[in-house]
């Protein structure tokens, strides 16, 4: 019983490298989602995507990408890292739009940039 | 913009004892709130979730209350146990279509219950 699998779990980067943070599904939902959690701050909606193929920019888009290849797949892309992009990062799904049914959430990847 | 505050930041109460957590939010034309409980080191587990059109839910010893017109939400713990210990979150969702949604998160409530 998966759920929500977020890879990897821990990442230290220096300023500029670049990552791919990975969220792998299992429930076969077609709603997925991408937020960071900062101290003090609730989760923020980085990106989402309703569907196979789709993505959305939710409220702090700027300087991430994602991509939704595989509908039980969502990658959230950092081309060059920024001190500001420390946070912990959540995956999230939904088996319809996250208004109406709960979400599932990842356990998180913690991630530091130097 | 909607903004979503939670008093207290944290609270630590002895085992047993009933609590209330709260949750305000300034923009009342919300589609539904609803509460998660996090652990340390780990996601968001849903715990309720309150249409615009209900007044509460109930799920076992958690009841959450919803007042749209005060902007303001609030979730009852009866018997509160160690186990309760976590923080809890919630969310105010407007703007509901066909693509999303603004879905914006409190900053939550750490509680302890000591045994």
């Amino acid at each position: 019983n998966a759920g929500v699998t977020q890879t990897p779990k821990f990442r230290v980067l220096k300023t500029g490298q670049s990552m791919t943070l990975l969220c792998a599904q299992d429930m076969n939902h077609e709603y997925m989602y991408w937020y960071r959690q900062d101290p003090g701050m609730g989760l923020r909606l980085i990106h989402y995507s309703v569907g196979e193929g789709t993505t959305a920019k939710g409220e702090v888009p700027d300087g991430y990408n994602v991509s939704r290849l595989k509908k039980q797949n969502f990658l959230l892309g950092l081309e060059s890292a920024a001190p500001s992009q420390t946070s912990v990062y959540f995956c999230a799904s939904s088996y319809s739009m996250a208004g109406r049914q709960p979400q599932h959430f990842g356990d998180g990847t913690r991630l530091s940039i130097l | 913009k909607q903004e979503v505050t939670q008093i207290p930041a944290a609270l630590s109460v002895p085992e047993g004892e009933n609590l209330v957590l709260n949750c305000s939010f300034t923009d009342s034309a919300i589609y539904n709130l609803q509460w998660f409980r996090q652990d340390p080191g780990k996601g968001l587990t849903s715990l309720l979730l309150i249409q615009s059109s209900q007044r509460e839910q109930t799920s076992g010893r958690l009841n959450a209350s919803l007042d749209k017109s005060s902007g303001r939400s609030t979730l009852y713990i009866a018997a509160s146990q160690p186990g309760d210990s976590a923080t809890y979150l919630c969310a105010a969702v407007t703007g509901v279509d066909n693509y999303g949604q603004n879905f914006v998160f409190g900053p939550g409530t750490r509680l302890s219950v000591l045994p």
